[in-house]
């Protein structure tokens, strides 16, 4: 069973270019999270997706960034007009989140390998 | 507001020595808690949990985590460190949201097992 997939491992944008970020969740799971990762810090919470389904984005940026899982395909994390200060590492996790219906299981999220984006 | 804290930047231990990286979480309601580890240029990989049950929770590698609800904390101990487990350690908490299992994580220590 292949792990959380992230494409490209590295991104390289000029000031004002888009990044478009890519993961494939574990094979069985449904549930996407985005965190980003600056230079010396922590993680923090971006999005958490379901298939076709935004659950929570209160940590995306209000204006630049989106986030997408599409029924078909890897999940999108996009940035436009990208910034210097958007350099960073950008990990995904994908959770079974088994459980009772309407009732969060608190399984634990497997991360992928990150994409780093760096902005010239 | 929800956080968790993890006092040591940095934490060095002889090899063969016990080990202890501290963390102390702020939380309404019942926390879940975990514990990571992130390799250089690696992702983070799960080391274990606690949710509910026994306060001393059983993971990775040989780790272990005591949840003490009474001082919010959640240290991970390793009774006997081996050089391979130098790596960058994250806390982080869930809050106890039906909607939203999102994880709030520490900043992190480094541990640094020492020959």
């Amino acid at each position: 069973n292949a792990g959380v997939m992230q494409n490209p491992r590295h991104l390289v944008r000029r000031r004002g270019q888009e990044a478009r970020l890519r993961c494939s969740p574990m094979k069985g799971h449904s549930h996407v999270y985005w965190y980003r990762q600056l230079p010396e810090e922590g993680l923090k919470f971006m999005v958490y997706l379901q298939k076709e389904n935004i659950i929570d984005e209160s940590g995306m940026p209000k204006e630049r960034f989106s986030a997408e899982f599409p029924k078909e395909g890897p999940s999108i994390l996009r940035i436009q007009q990208v910034v210097r200060g958007d350099s960073a590492a950008y990990f995904c996790a994908s959770s079974p989140r088994l459980g009772l219906a309407g009732k969060v299981l608190h399984n634990e999220q497997f991360f992928g390998p990150g994409t780093r984006l760096t902005v010239l | 507001a929800q956080s968790v804290a993890q006092p040591e930047d940095q934490v060095n231990v002889a090899e063969g020595n016990p080990l202890t990286v501290k963390c102390t979480y702020s939380v309404s309601g019942n926390p879940y808690l975990f514990w990571y580890v992130q390799y250089p240029n690696r992702g983070l990989q799960f080391l274990l949990k606690y949710i509910t049950g026994d306060n001393l929770v059983k993971g990775s590698y040989g780790f272990e985590a005591e949840f003490n609800k009474s001082q919010t904390s959640f240290h991970l101990k390793k009774p006997s460190a081996l050089v391979s487990d130098s790596a960058l350690y994250f806390c982080a908490v869930s809050p106890g949201s039906y909607n939203t299992d999102k994880l709030i994580f520490g900043t992190g220590t480094r541990l640094q097992v020492f020959p």
